[in-house]
């Protein structure tokens, strides 16, 4: 079975604090994916990775950076937290190629206060 | 005009009933297509894919009509533990870097 971790399921953090999101992979998958879950907009893409060190930006990438110095770890970083990212925070992984299906983790409820 | 669209619902279907609900998708360049279950809180969880020729998983039959850029999920004599978001996810293109769109999903509650 495909395990993605996450490191936290619950984070609460101030306005400008510096934000680590951790996401583990056990399954040797080539792409990691991170996404914030807001009721009424969906899941929305912040960043993806399709390789060690290569990173690509999705929809939504402002404020936000992201590392991945291993396959199997992808972190997102609130380089100075706001309010508005307080959200669901999910981290996904698949097989290399569009057509394989993505595996995700339990989420992280963040709030920012 | 959505990329990929799904009626919100809820759809609120007694238990033993069958339910079928539509994802339209614009790009006609999609390539692959995906259905998911998301409980309330939980992340998604990966449900089937769909397949050119139609698939079935138990319960659970995807269908893809690529000439109306559409696919369908029928849920037959459906549970009380059916009930859940089911989002439908298009891959545009073959590589990794494709563009993944995912649904904002459909509602589904089974009632006793």
């Amino acid at each position: 079975d495909v395990k993605v971790t996450q490191s936290s399921r619950y984070l609460v953090k101030r306005t400008g604090e510096k934000v680590f999101l951790e996401c583990v992979q056990d399954m040797d998958h080539e792409n990691m994916f991170w996404y914030r879950q807001d009721p009424g907009l969906g899941l929305r893409l912040i960043y993806f990775s399709y390789d060690v060190k290569m990173k690509e930006k999705g929809d939504i990438p402002e404020g936000y950076s992201v590392s991945r110095e291993k396959k199997e770890r992808f972190s997102l970083i609130l380089e100075s937290a706001s309010t508005n990212q307080t959200s669901m925070y999910l981290c996904a992984s698949s097989f290399a190629g569009g057509h394989q299906p993505q595996h995700f983790g339990d989420g992280t409820r963040l709030s920012i206060l | 005009r959505k990329e990929v669209e799904q009626d919100p619902g809820p759809f609120n279907v007694p238990e033993g009933a069958t339910v079928a609900f539509n994802c339209t998708y614009s790009n006609s360049a999609s390539q692959s297509f995906f259905w998911y279950r998301q409980d309330c809180r939980k992340e998604p969880k990966l449900l089937m894919s769909v397949y050119s020729s139609g698939n079935e998983d138990g319960r659970f039959t995807a269908q893809l009509n690529r000439a109306s850029q559409y696919i369908s999920l029928l849920i037959r004599d459906s549970k009380l533990s059916d009930s859940a978001t089911y989002l439908c996810v298009v891959n545009i293109g073959y590589s990794s870097a494709s563009k993944i769109i995912f649904g904002s999903g459909t509602r589904l509650s089974i009632r006793p």
